[in-house]
């Protein structure tokens, strides 16, 4: 089955630590996206990438840090300079027909 | 900057009741829009796309128009069920291959 697998589903992270959320398709898209979920804020774009080894800054970049070393890949790193991580995050994938999401990660600081 | 608005919030329906939720965008220049439902702690589950050159799209109960020129779009589930019970969120694509950019959603619940 083709599909977004993200991993972990949960995450604690503790104060001053980075932490890598991981995002895999195999669906053979090239453009591929993390957001950011707040209660009450909507869906908020962290990184994009439309192509392997290129990526751009969505609207909450800061504190963030992504790659595309791969076609099939596009891990998230939340650093320590991302001062509020706690929220839930979504990556997905994308072709001219429409978007894929995966299944999420909630990552909390303790 | 687009910016997307759904209206209401929030919505309680006895189960069978025919509804529709709205949706609004501030920058009529779109590729496409797309309806998406999210469960509780879940991921989003797209729903309907709608591509800029057409009007609606129909699944099922479900059916979305597109009304670029007044910065529209409705969803309209028929005869509702409490498995319909989720938040709807609706977005807008600029322009191929960009990012979605979305509405706050409205959770709607359907009691039996």
């Amino acid at each position: 089955d083709g599909g977004i697998t993200q991993s972990p589903k949960y995450l604690f992270r503790k104060e001053g630590q980075n932490v890598t959320l991981s995002c895999e398709q195999n669906l053979n898209h090239d453009a591929m996206y993390w957001y950011r979920q707040d209660p009450g804020q909507g869906l908020r774009l962290i990184y994009y990438s439309q192509i392997v080894n290129d990526f751009q800054k969505g609207d909450i970049a800061e504190g963030y840090s992504v790659s595309r070393e791969k076609k099939e890949s596009f891990p998230l790193t939340v650093t320590s300079a991302q001062k509020n991580p706690t929220a839930f995050y979504l990556c997905a994938s994308s072709t001219l027909l429409g978007y894929t999401f995966g299944s999420g990660t909630r990552l909390t600081v303790v | 900057k687009q910016e997307v608005t759904q209206i209401p919030a929030a919505l309680s329906v006895p189960e069978g009741e025919n509804l529709v939720l709205n949706c609004s965008f501030t920058d009529s220049a779109i590729y496409n829009l797309q309806w998406f439902r999210q469960d509780p702690g879940k991921g989003l589950t797209s729903l309907l796309l709608i591509q800029s050159s057409q009007r609606e799209q129909t699944s099922g109960r479900l059916n979305a128009s597109l009304d670029k020129s007044s910065g529209r779009s409705t969803l309209y589930i028929a005869a509702s069920q409490p498995g319909d019970s989720a938040t709807y969120l609706c977005a807008v694509m600029a322009g191929a291959g960009t990012a979605l950019i979305f509405g706050k959603g409205t959770t709607l619940s359907v009691s039996s």
